[in-house]
């Protein structure tokens, strides 16, 4: 079976400073990858989504830049951090080119001091 | 602009009690409709995909209605464990694999 793995859980980070989230996928190959964020009592934007390695499609200007080095591994980096950066964020994966349901990994708690 | 649109409720009901949920979506050329709950601090999980002929899961019951562009989540004899947010998502045909996730309703089931 499939899972997704996010580290790590939570994290506080001051403004200003670089931020690296990773995303793992097991038990599939050539997924498309996503990453979202949740703000406090917001809807789930999507950020990044990408269908192959090196792949990257940018949904919305922001701080924020996706990479996805293998198949099965995607990175959520920013170079320095902003106050708005907080959030949850989250990845998913979905099989390539099939019936668009996404599977959420366990999410990481970001809060920029 | 393509908009997924809920009740943010919250909705307080007793157990056992029957609750439904609705969803519009403004573009009519969507292809494909789900439901995922989120549990309070948690990731999303798919609950059930909507199918055109309507679809049902144990207590769970979804409904699509195409021609005035609305999903609905029917959930009987609810449960405490039911309580939960449910989020209603779409995709847009034409938008490739991207999701579009409503702001979700809150649900309380009460002992």
């Amino acid at each position: 079976s499939q899972t997704i793995h996010q580290w790590p859980a939570t994290l506080v980070q001051p403004v200003g400073s670089p931020l690296s989230l990773e995303c793992t996928v097991e038990g599939t190959s050539n997924p498309n990858l996503y990453w979202y964020r949740q703000a406090a009592g917001r809807g789930l934007q999507l950020l990044f989504y990408s269908v192959g390695i090196g792949q990257i499609s940018s949904e919305v200007p922001q701080n924020l830049s996706a990479s996805r080095p293998q198949d099965r591994q995607f990175i959520l980096s920013s170079k320095k951090l902003l106050l708005s950066d907080s959030g949850f964020y989250l990845c998913a994966w979905s099989v390539q080119g099939a019936a668009y349901e996404q599977y959420f990994g366990p999410g990481t708690r970001l809060t920029v001091t | 602009r393509k908009e997924v649109e809920q009740d943010p409720g919250p909705f307080n009901v007793p157990e056992g009690a029957t609750v439904a949920f609705n969803c519009t979506y403004s573009n009519s050329a969507s292809q494909s409709f789900f439901w995922y709950r989120q549990d309070c601090r948690k990731e999303p999980k798919l609950l059930m995909s909507v199918y055109s002929s309507g679809n049902e899961d144990g207590r769970f019951t979804a409904q699509l209605n195409r021609a005035s562009q609305y999903i609905s989540l029917l959930i009987r004899d609810s449960k405490l464990s039911d309580s939960a947010t449910y989020l209603c998502v779409v995709n847009w045909e034409g938008s490739n694999y991207k999701l579009t996730f409503g702001k979700g309703t809150l649900l309380t089931v009460n002992p």
